[in-house]
């Protein structure tokens, strides 16, 4: 079946670095997609990957590796702003369309 | 540039009835995509609309319909109303001609059934 699995919740220090991992089960694999979405608001995109490796993009990294179904988001100088929910979600072609599947998030509560 | 706007943000209705939402993406968009959120099952997609056709579906029933205008702009339908319809209903436009990239997401449509 498709699932997507991430942690429900997780706690971390302003200025610390802080990992959310992923985990997907898809046999039609066609990009993984990180959002942020603050209480209230609607999700905003934070990164792409569809190859094997890291994407940089400021503070915010993902890394995927595609045999593991593995993704994880980094976070690093963690500021106030950044608790939020962070969404995994994979594009995945297994019945001839492409879906859109979403974890349920990472809520990521940043403490003073 | 505009973002993606929803109409209405709030909608109340009782079971048994239809809705209309509607969806602009931000201009030069073609993709737009709709999905349901609701605390228990989380973000969930509905479908997709590029050119004015369905491209892709998730698992929804037939009560769920969608379609596209030439301009872009979309509307999703629900017909017969249940009370598990109560959800934040988000729209998502992309320039992308495959939606690999970055989507942006509308405000939402807040559908409480009653």
């Amino acid at each position: 079946g498709q699932n997507i699995d991430q942690p429900t919740e997780m706690t971390a220090t302003e200025g610390a670095i802080v990992q959310i991992n992923c985990t997907y089960q898809t046999s039609g694999f066609n990009g993984l997609f990180w959002y942020q979405q603050h209480a209230g608001e609607a999700p905003t995109f934070l990164s792409y990957n569809v190859l094997d490796g890291l994407e940089e993009k400021g503070r915010f990294s993902s890394f995927l590796s595609r045999s593991k179904g593995y993704s994880y988001l980094l976070l690093k100088e963690l500021q106030m702003k950044d608790s939020a929910s962070y969404l995994c979600a994979v594009r995945d072609g297994t019945s001839g369309t492409y879906k859109y599947i979403f974890g349920t998030g990472t809520r990521l509560k940043v403490l003073a | 540039k505009a973002g993606v706007t929803q109409t209405p943000r709030y909608l109340i209705k009782t079971r048994g009835q239809q809705v209309t939402l509607s969806c602009s993406p931000i201009s030069g968009h073609r993709s737009v995509s709709w999905y349901q959120q609701t605390p228990g099952q989380g973000l969930q997609f509905l479908f997709e609309y590029f050119s004015e056709t369905q491209r892709n579906k998730g698992n929804f029933p037939g009560r769920f319909s969608g379609r596209q205008f030439s301009n872009s702009r979309s509307e999703m339908n629900v017909s017969t109303l249940e009370l598990g319809d109560s959800a934040l209903y988000l729209c998502a436009s992309s320039s992308d001609i495959w939606g690999m990239n970055e989507q942006f997401f509308g405000p939402g449509t807040r559908l409480t059934v009653l």
